[in-house]
Parts: C-alpha cells; sequence; structure tokens
C-alpha cells in the first residue's frame, strides 16, 4: 500500500464549479498535513497546511480526520487560474526535519 | 528574496555517467532537500541537509550523495547513471523559523539518462 494515496483525476469541471479531492495515508504515526499544488512544469508550491479542526482559506477548505488517516481539500467557485495537480504531503514519521511524502497528485482543468 | 535556484535546467546524460546538481538556498534558509520527480510522479524524498550535515535520508542508493556548503548552498550528485534515474530533481529550501512542512522549492533540473 501507498503512503499517500489520491485519486489521479483528470478533474475536468466547469468554472464556478466546487470539487472535492481525497486523499489517504497509511502511517497513523504522521503528523503534518498539507496540500500543495503543481502547475504544468513547474515546481510544488504550498497551498495549505490541514489541521486537525479543519481549516478554510479564502475558497480553499481542507479537513483531516485522523481516525480515518483521511485527508481532503474542496475548492469552491472553481477558477480557470485553479486549474493545477493538487498534491497531498505528509511528513515522514521516521525522518528529522521536513521530509514529506508526496501522493501523486490530483490533476484539475477547470474551463470556461 | 532571492528565492531557490537550481542549475542546470536540463541536462542529458548516458548510462554509467555521473552527474552534479546544483542549488542556492533561499535566503536566510539553513536546510537544504533534494527530491526526485518522475514523469506522473509525486516528488520523492532523497536526502536533506542541515548546517552541513546529512540528518534524514529516503530510500534511494548510495550512489545518490550530497554536500551542503557553509552558504547553504547544495550539491545533488549521482553516480553511475541508470534509465530510471531519468526524472525531474527538484531542491527545496526552508528554516527552523519557517511553518513545518513549508518548503521552497527550485523550478527543479530535468534529467534525461539514455
Amino acid at each position: 500500500r501507498k503512503e499517500v494515496e489520491q485519486d489521479p483525476g483528470p478533474f475536468n469541471v466547469p468554472e464556478g464549479a466546487t470539487v472535492a479531492f481525497n486523499c489517504t495515508y497509511s502511517n497513523s504515526a504522521s503528523q503534518s498535513f498539507f496540500w500543495y499544488r503543481q502547475d504544468c512544469r513547474k515546481e510544488p508550491k504550498l497551498l495549505m497546511s490541514v489541521y486537525s479542526s479543519g481549516n478554510e482559506d479564502g475558497r480553499f477548505t481542507a479537513q483531516l480526520n485522523r481516525a480515518s488517516q483521511y485527508i481532503s481539500l474542496l475548492i469552491r467557485d472553481s477558477k480557470l487560474s485553479d486549474s493545477a495537480t493538487y498534491l497531498c504531503v505528509v511528513t515522514s514519521p521516521y525522518q528529522a526535519g521536513t521530509a514529506l511524502i508526496f501522493g501523486k497528485g490530483t490533476t484539475l482543468s477547470v474551463s470556461s | 528574496e532571492t528565492g531557490v535556484t537550481q542549475s542546470p535546467t536540463h541536462l542529458i546524460k548516458t548510462r554509467g555517467q555521473q552527474v552534479t546538481l546544483r542549488c542556492s538556498s533561499q535566503s536566510g534558509h539553513n536546510t537544504v532537500s533534494w527530491y526526485q520527480q518522475a514523469l506522473g510522479q509525486g516528488p520523492q524524498f532523497i536526502f536533506q541537509y542541515y548546517r552541513e550535515e546529512e540528518n534524514g535520508r529516503g530510500n534511494f542508493p548510495p550512489r545518490f550523495s550530497g554536500l551542503q556548503f557553509p552558504n547553504y548552498s547544495s550539491e545533488l550528485n549521482v553516480n553511475a547513471l541508470e534509465l530510471d534515474d531519468s526524472a525531474l530533481y527538484l531542491c527545496a529550501s526552508s528554516s527552523d523559523r519557517e511553518l513545518p512542512g513549508e518548503l521552497f522549492f527550485g523550478e527543479g533540473s530535468r534529467l534525461t539518462v539514455l
């Protein structure tokens, strides 16, 4: 079983749609959780951290369920500029520092 | 604020050769990590350097080695290149003053092994 699993998509949605991405992780000892965004042929960039209580940043809402080892990202009112690959990320419980374990990513394409 | 810069941006090597990739970390960052991203995959952790010492390593063989210099810049060396080493190599810098897990990535070095 992969350490971080995501539905690869692609998700093709019209502008204004609401879209949700899901992610599961295998190691219950993971402590920190994130969503990164990667544009085509670009580097990944931190989108948001994910907290146990759930957190929101504008149109983006992240949720964490530690019992189910499940992370989600909800994007409301999708924009063309949201088209990208969204990477679910957890910290490695076996490594010091900031070693991150990335999922394969979920590709989102927003069309007009 | 200077971002993370990597060189070269693209390179082609043949099997068995050696390659050195370079990274300049973001100003004020003392930690550098290297990741390998194969096509269609997420980045995979290779190793991390903090104040010139390796302080974490992923599941990569010893032919992947690195260095961090006093100015916090870093090198990734790969010996005896294999076809499967073809990938985007990403350098990321961070600081213990930043949020945990907030890495700042360079644009990467795209390596093709023929």
